[in-house]
């Protein structure tokens, strides 16, 4: 079946930098991959997405490469900020499965 | 101007009520999805329906029901309420089942058994 592996959190930083949270999947066929933000007490946000292979998705500072040879979509950012404090969840949809997959969330903690 | 919204927010309840959470959506969307948060935070799919009809139903005790009166509902209601019931049931929508198109999600409803 498909899965979603994330690395184990929390991860902590201090602000301004550098950002990679590690995400790799197995799939059948060709999945989409994406990846969501939860902050505290609230729900997840799409944060990112992207469909085929090679294609890269950003938004707000953060970017994901679709790696169909690695089976990888890792996240990354290149100066974090205190508001980016959240659990980062990577996850995959296939063309045989209407639900998402995924992987079992990263905290990140960013302190001054 | 809320996408998804979900009622209610917290439920705190005895174990073997009956309770209901609802979900609405108003984006246009014709598919909604159930989805379990348990405490580490681990998101798993329980129910989907595309225009009112059910079409993932994973492996849930027959305790969970969900109902979608329209494309625009979807509403869960649970029987008989266990202690592993805790946990946060986020409610989700997209436009159709393809692949490429993200899944928009709730707020979520705390469930606390006691």
């Amino acid at each position: 079946g498909d899965s979603v592996t994330q690395m184990e959190g929390p991860v902590t930083l201090s602000e301004e930098a550098f950002l990679t949270i590690n995400c790799t999947y197995t799939a059948t066929g060709y999945p989409s991959l994406f990846w969501y933000v939860q902050y505290p007490g609230e729900g997840l946000q799409l944060l990112l997405k992207a469909t085929k292979a090679d294609d890269k998705g950003s938004n707000k500072g953060f970017e994901a490469t679709y790696r169909k040879e690695t089976t990888s979509f890792h996240l990354e950012k290149g100066s974090v900020q205190v508001s980016d404090s959240a659990v980062y969840f990577c996850a995959l949809r296939t063309g045989g499965g209407n639900k998402l997959t995924f992987g079992t969330g990263t905290q990140l903690k960013v302190e001054l | 101007d809320t996408a998804v919204s979900q009622t209610p927010k917290y439920l705190v309840t005895q174990m073997g009520n009956d309770k209901s959470i609802k979900c609405e959506q108003n984006l246009g969307h014709d598919t909604m999805y159930w989805y379990k948060q348990d405490s580490k935070k681990f998101l798993k799919i329980m129910f989907s329906y595309n225009n009112k009809e059910l079409i993932i139903n994973e492996t849930v005790p027959n305790r969970f029901s969900p109902k979608s009166p329209d494309k625009a509902h979807l509403n869960l209601h649970i029987n008989s309420l266990e202690l592993g019931d805790s946990a946060v049931y986020f409610c989700a929508s997209s436009h159709g089942t393809e692949t490429n198109q993200p899944q928009h999600f709730g707020d979520g409803t705390r469930l606390s058994i006691l």
